[in-house]
């Protein structure tokens, strides 16, 4: 198993700023997630955080809004850069552990734009 | 192309009585399938996984899923409800055949009546 580590568990910010979120874990990884999770809905995959290469982007999202930075096997960081109302959402962490290839999960960033 | 249908946004039950969370997922290839649940302001949790052995799974907190090809199914099943089951839950499918993909289902909001 995997245990994953988020900061910051919440936030409320302003139009137009950038928020910065880190996901720890405890063991070395290869592939890192970064999902959305917008009110009432499932999840959506934002991009792929390899170590050592560029993230990989799902449609619809775009490096200048949702930055990301993977320094090192067990840390992530995403951006999510001028923000508006409309990014007000979960935002998770997920790493693929065990014999089974499972997803495992932070407690994930509650961000609320006002 | 693969997919996941989750048939009710929605159940309620009585506690004690059984519950059913129905999924269908469509996959090209022998897929891995997994369920979470997501309790209010938590990350997610995985419940079970079917990953190609028995087809009867067994999971934490009394759930089972039952894997049928013949019926691309994979519903969710405890025989009797607890308040503390009251969560959303989250029918999800893996192909690593083609890549490190997960897709996930709509979910569905499960009530427990008193």
């Amino acid at each position: 198993s995997a245990v994953i580590s988020q900061k910051p568990s919440r936030d409320i910010c302003q139009r137009g700023t950038s928020l910065t979120i880190q996901c720890q874990v405890d063991s070395q990884v290869t592939m890192m997630f970064w999902y959305r999770q917008q009110p009432g809905q499932s999840l959506t995959l934002i991009a792929t955080a390899n170590q050592g290469s560029e993230a990989t982007y799902e449609s619809g999202f775009v490096i200048d809004k949702f930055p990301i930075s993977r320094p090192n096997l067990t840390f992530s960081t995403l951006t999510v850069s001028n923000m508006s109302p409309e990014d007000s959402s979960i935002y998770l962490c997920s790493v693929v552990g065990g014999a089974t290839g499972e997803l495992f999960f932070g407690e994930g960033s509650r961000l609320t734009v006002l | 192309a693969q997919s996941v249908t989750q048939l009710d946004s929605h159940v309620s039950v009585s506690e004690g009585t059984p519950v059913l969370l129905r999924c269908n997922y469509s996959s090209s290839y022998s897929p891995s399938l997994f369920w979470y649940v997501q309790h209010p302001n938590k990350g997610l949790q995985l419940l079970l996984k079917y990953t190609s052995a028995a087809t009867l799974v067994k999971g934490i907190n009394g759930f089972e899923a039952e894997f049928k090809k013949s019926e691309t199914s994979f519903h969710l099943t405890k025989p009797s409800a607890h308040m503390s089951d009251a969560a959303e839950y989250f029918c999800v499918v893996s192909e690593w055949n083609t890549g490190n993909q997960f897709y996930f289902g709509t979910g569905t909001s499960l009530t427990v009546i008193p």
